[in-house]
């Protein structure tokens, strides 16, 4: 069955740094979504992303957040200068033409 | 800010025993999904319902939608210890087709042997 891949897996960076997560989205969806998950909090929403362009973004995700789709495969979610509060576990989601959003295992990020 | 409420937050049950959990919300979605997550993974989709007042049924599990599409349930007939997990309800809305979905605030599941 087609999946989301996201890398890595863990990563652990200093605060003020910048980290770039990857994903791999399913290869014939249009729609893709970045959501984060806070360790005992629900999913929420950052960011979707269709036809090149932001399509929706949260209050989350601020001047500090961007999305990029290089080169027609790969999905990745920047932070410029990550600050403790962003440590979270991030989701990368795409979804085709029905209803169904199919998500990448995640990416934790641990900002000390 | 679309919000959706689940309940309980959370259930302890033995095996054999059916169980529902709510999902409710003062919005309307176009389509509300269920998800199962386990420790350290993302969401998994069980299943989308679309129309209000839709059935949907996944082996033990059914799914219902509100007429009003604003709630959902989602009842386990005879669980099972493999049933444990973390349960999520999530609404797809807004304009265009790259709806996002809102997640609810979860069901923690437990079946004892």
């Amino acid at each position: 069955e087609p999946e989301v891949t996201q890398t890595p897996s863990h990563q652990v960076t200093q605060m003020g740094q910048e980290v770039i997560l990857r994903c791999v989205p399913i290869s014939n969806h249009l729609y893709f979504y970045w959501y984060r998950q806070i360790l005992g909090q629900k999913v929420e929403f950052l960011v979707s992303f269709y036809n090149n362009e932001i399509s929706e973004k949260s209050e989350i995700f601020d001047d500090q957040f961007s999305v990029e789709r290089p080169d027609g495969s790969n999905f990745t979610l920047k932070i410029r200068s990550t600050k403790l509060e962003d440590s979270a576990m991030y989701f990368c989601a795409s979804r085709g033409t029905n209803y169904g959003y199919t998500f990448g295992s995640g990416t934790r990020l641990t900002v000390v | 800010t679309q919000l959706l409420e689940q309940s309980p937050q959370f259930l302890s049950i033995q095996e054999g025993e059916n169980l529902t959990v709510y999902c409710n919300s003062s919005s309307v979605f176009s389509s509300l999904q269920w998800y199962r997550q386990e420790p350290g993974e993302g969401p998994v989709l069980l299943v989308t319902v679309v129309t209000g007042g839709e059935v949907k049924k996944l082996k033990r599990l059914t799914f219902q939608f509100g007429d009003a599409r604003k709630d959902s349930s989602l009842h386990i007939t005879a669980a099972q210890t493999g049933d444990t997990g973390l349960y999520l309800c999530a609404g797809a809305g807004g304009s265009g087709g790259y709806q996002k979905v809102t997640f609810g605030t979860g069901t923690k599941l437990q079946v004892i042997p």
